[in-house]
C-alpha cells in the first residue's frame, strides 16, 4: 500500500517561471488537501477536493495559484509567474470521504525560486 | 491572524523527561484537536487527537491535555526518548475541510 506520493521532490525555478506539482493520493481516498509549508512554520491550507469538486479555494494566496483534479485522484497545484516569496514546501495530504479526521501526507515537493 | 498559536518555538529534554507542547485557540466552533509529529524531509503524521468533550485523552507515551474554559491545549510526551526528537504541530479544525496548524515545536531529546 503506498502512500501519498508527491513529485517532483524539488524543483527550482526562476522567477517568473510556471510550475507544477502533482500528488497523488492514497487509493480510494476521496478528499485531497495541499498546504502551503514555509521554513521553520506549520502548514498553511491552501485548498480542499471532495473527488474532482474543489470545496474550498480559500488558502490560495493569489490569483497565480491554480489547483485541479479533473478525474477525483491525482491533482496538481500549479504556479504561474513564481515568486520568491512562493519559495516553500508545498505539502499534500488525502483522506477517506468518512475519516476526513485521519489525512495522510506526502513528503512535500520543495519548492525554490530563484 | 494565527488561528491556533503554539509553544515553545523548541524545546530540550533529556532522556527519560516529560516534554510538554502547549497550544491555544481563539474559534470556538473548533471541534477536533489533532497533534502531527513531523521527521526532516517527511510529512506530518497523526499522532494523537481529541475532541473538546473530553479533557484528556492518553496513547501510550502521549497524552493531550484539553482545557476548553481555557482554549487550550497540550501534548505530554512522558518518558521522552532520543526517537521521539522531532517537530510537532497542533492544529484545528471545525468541519474536516480545513485544519489550521500551529507553528510548530522542534524537540530534542538528549540521550
Amino acid at each position: 500500500g503506498a502512500g501519498v506520493s508527491q513529485s517532483p521532490r524539488y524543483k527550482v525555478a526562476k522567477r517568473g517561471q510556471d510550475v507544477a506539482l502533482r500528488c497523488d493520493p492514497i487509493s480510494g481516498h476521496v478528499s485531497l488537501f495541499w498546504y502551503q509549508q514555509a521554513l521553520g512554520q506549520g502548514p498553511e491550507f491552501l485548498t480542499y477536493f471532495q473527488n474532482e469538486a474543489q470545496l474550498d479555494k480559500s488558502g490560495l494566496p493569489s490569483d497565480r495559484f491554480f489547483a485541479e483534479r479533473p478525474e477525483g485522484s491525482v491533482s496538481t497545484l500549479k504556479i504561474q509567474r513564481t515568486q520568491q516569496e512562493d519559495s516553500a514546501v508545498y505539502l499534500c495530504a488525502s483522506s477517506l470521504r468518512d475519516r476526513k479526521n485521519i489525512q495522510y501526507f506526502g513528503a512535500g515537493t520543495r519548492l525554490s525560486v530563484l | 491572524q494565527q488561528q491556533v498559536k503554539q509553544s515553545p518555538q523548541s524545546l530540550i529534554v533529556q532522556k527519560g523527561g516529560i516534554s510538554i507542547i502547549n497550544c491555544a485557540y481563539e474559534n470556538t466552533a473548533f471541534d477536533y484537536f489533532p497533534w502531527y509529529q513531523q521527521f526532516p524531509g517527511k510529512g506530518p503524521a497523526l499522532l494523537i487527537a481529541i475532541r473538546p468533550d473530553v479533557s484528556e485523552k492518553k496513547e501510550g507515551r502521549f497524552t493531550i491535555s484539553f482545557n476548553k474554559s481555557a482554549k487550550q491545549f497540550s501534548l505530554h510526551i512522558m518518558d521522552s526518548q532520543p526517537g521521539d526528537s522531532a517537530t510537532y504541530f497542533c492544529a484545528a479544525t471545525y468541519n474536516f475541510n480545513k485544519f489550521y496548524f500551529g507553528s510548530g515545536t522542534k524537540l530534542n531529546v538528549k540521550p
